[in-house]
């Protein structure tokens, strides 16, 4: 059971939709960030929060919009995306975020996107 | 610039046999390293990672990795495969006090364990 949860765990959206995803995690971390998991490329790190302050934003399109109410909770908010844009969208927390954190990263299931 | 170097994309091992999974990596200064593996439709799991000290770092399901400076290595083993092993395996690297906001993530080894 892992102590990051990704909600929905797939999610097939238009191009003109607009869609939000969801983490949370009970890990009492401070930091939470999103990546972008496409096949035969690295994980793409796409945004840091650290303490609810974005401290990375790796220089993502705006039709991804990022927002973190608190240190639990992560939202992506996704509109006008494109075909490419189809992936798998981890959430990830660890513990402080800061620049000596080499505490593990702790993932959740991912959210299984396509545009269509 | 740092990056991480996965040069196999798929490991087929036989059961029992030992098995090796390799990462080579490029950075400035100090390395933080990690190996994490994801089963299918799981996001990643830490296994294990090295900061400083002992070059041999045991990790979780028996795995073990091996730093060397020298050879900018980083290794992921196990003595005996087991069919449960049959992964997905990330070797990730940052640079020491760069934080995760500078983490680089290898492209990935399939790990296949023949029963």
């Amino acid at each position: 059971e892992t102590g990051v949860t990704q909600t929905p765990r797939h999610l097939v959206m238009g191009m003109t939709n607009k869609k939000s995803l969801k983490c949370e995690q009970h890990l009492g971390h401070n930091a939470m960030y999103w990546y972008k998991q496409s096949a035969k490329k690295p994980l793409e790190l796409m945004f840091v929060y650290n303490f609810k302050e974005q401290t990375e934003n790796n220089s993502v399109p705006s039709r991804f919009s990022p927002e973190c109410p608190n240190s639990s909770h992560l939202f992506l908010h996704l509109h006008t995306l494109q075909p490419e844009d189809s992936a798998l969208y981890l959430c990830a927390s660890s513990q402080d975020g800061g620049r000596g954190d080499n505490s593990p990263l702790h993932f959740g299931n991912g959210t299984r996107l396509t545009v269509t | 610039a740092q990056s991480v170097a996965q040069p196999e994309d798929q490991v087929n091992v036989a059961e029992g046999n030992p098995l090796t999974v390799k990462c080579t990596y490029s950075v400035s200064g100090n390395p933080y390293l990690f190996w994490y593996v994801q089963y299918p439709n799981r996001g990643l799991q830490f296994l294990l990672k090295y900061i400083t000290g002992d070059n041999l770092v045991k990790g979780s399901y028996g795995f073990e990795a091996e730093f060397n400076k020298s050879q900018t290595s980083f290794h992921l083993k196990k003595p005996s495969a087991l069919v449960s092993d049959s992964a997905l395996y990330f070797c990730a690297v940052i640079r020491d006090r760069g934080g995760y906001q500078k983490v680089t993530f290898g492209t990935g080894t399939k790990l296949q364990v023949i029963p």
